[in-house]
């Protein structure tokens, strides 16, 4: 069973740039959530996919878009970056959007 | 909105200590989660529970699902160093929520532990 999958690693933009975060669900798991992860702070939900269509969103400005292919890969890009958009990104992955959420292991942003 | 407060918020131990923390809400919960988080990785789901009185065990893990279903606890028993890291209960929302699909953490519980 393959567990999820997030790239990049780490990631480095420059304020007012444009970035597309990826995610890879878990085998058999068909819905994909995203979250952002300040420092010292708990996950906060940006939105979920499922059936390739936005499933719920958090409280998170539109210029952070999300995508969702048939193979239930997922997509966030986040437009315009400010500084307070460094933070580390988690996919999450669950199976027709039960509660239990697999997390993948992040994508680290850094805007300077 | 719903929001999740954990206690204690760090807590150093010693190696073969057992471990408590726990999770409130003013707001009921239909299902608790906890994870865990180790530097620079994303949280592992620990427990599900699904129903108030509900007491799960992983291993050296056990979680109660509070009977009021507004807290819920975690207890670790014979701690070991690989037990260091953030501790974090999450749930759904409650019934008429809008937040489809979300889940609303709580600000985690580090925990240390003393070989």
């Amino acid at each position: 069973e393959t567990g999820v999958t997030q790239s990049p690693t780490h990631l480095i933009k420059t304020r007012g740039q444009q970035v597309t975060l990826r995610c890879s669900s878990q085998s058999g798991h068909n819905t994909v959530s995203w979250y952002q992860q300040a420092l010292g702070q708990g996950p906060q939900f940006i939105f979920q996919y499922y059936r390739e269509e936005e499933n719920g969103r958090g409280n998170f400005p539109p210029r952070f878009s999300g995508l969702q292919f048939p193979n239930y890969s997922s997509e966030l890009n986040v437009n315009a970056l400010e500084l307070d958009d460094s933070a580390l990104y988690l996919c999450a992955s669950s199976l027709g959007g039960g509660d239990e959420q697999y997390f993948g292991p992040g994508t680290r942003l850094t805007v300077t | 909105g719903q929001q999740l407060n954990q206690s204690p918020q760090s807590m150093f131990i010693q190696e073969g200590e057992d471990v408590s923390m726990n999770c409130t809400s003013s707001s009921i919960f239909n299902t608790w989660l906890w994870y865990k988080q180790d530097p620079g990785e994303g949280p592992v789901l620990l427990i599900a529970l699904y129903k108030a009185g509900e007491l799960t065990s992983n291993g050296r893990l056990t979680a109660q699902f509070g009977i009021t279903r507004k807290d819920s606890f975690l207890n670790i028993s014979a701690s070991i160093p690989s037990d260091v890291g953030i501790y974090f209960c999450a749930g759904p929302p409650g019934p008429g929520s809008s937040n489809t699909g979300k889940l609303i953490f709580g600000q985690g519980t580090t925990l240390q532990v003393k070989p």
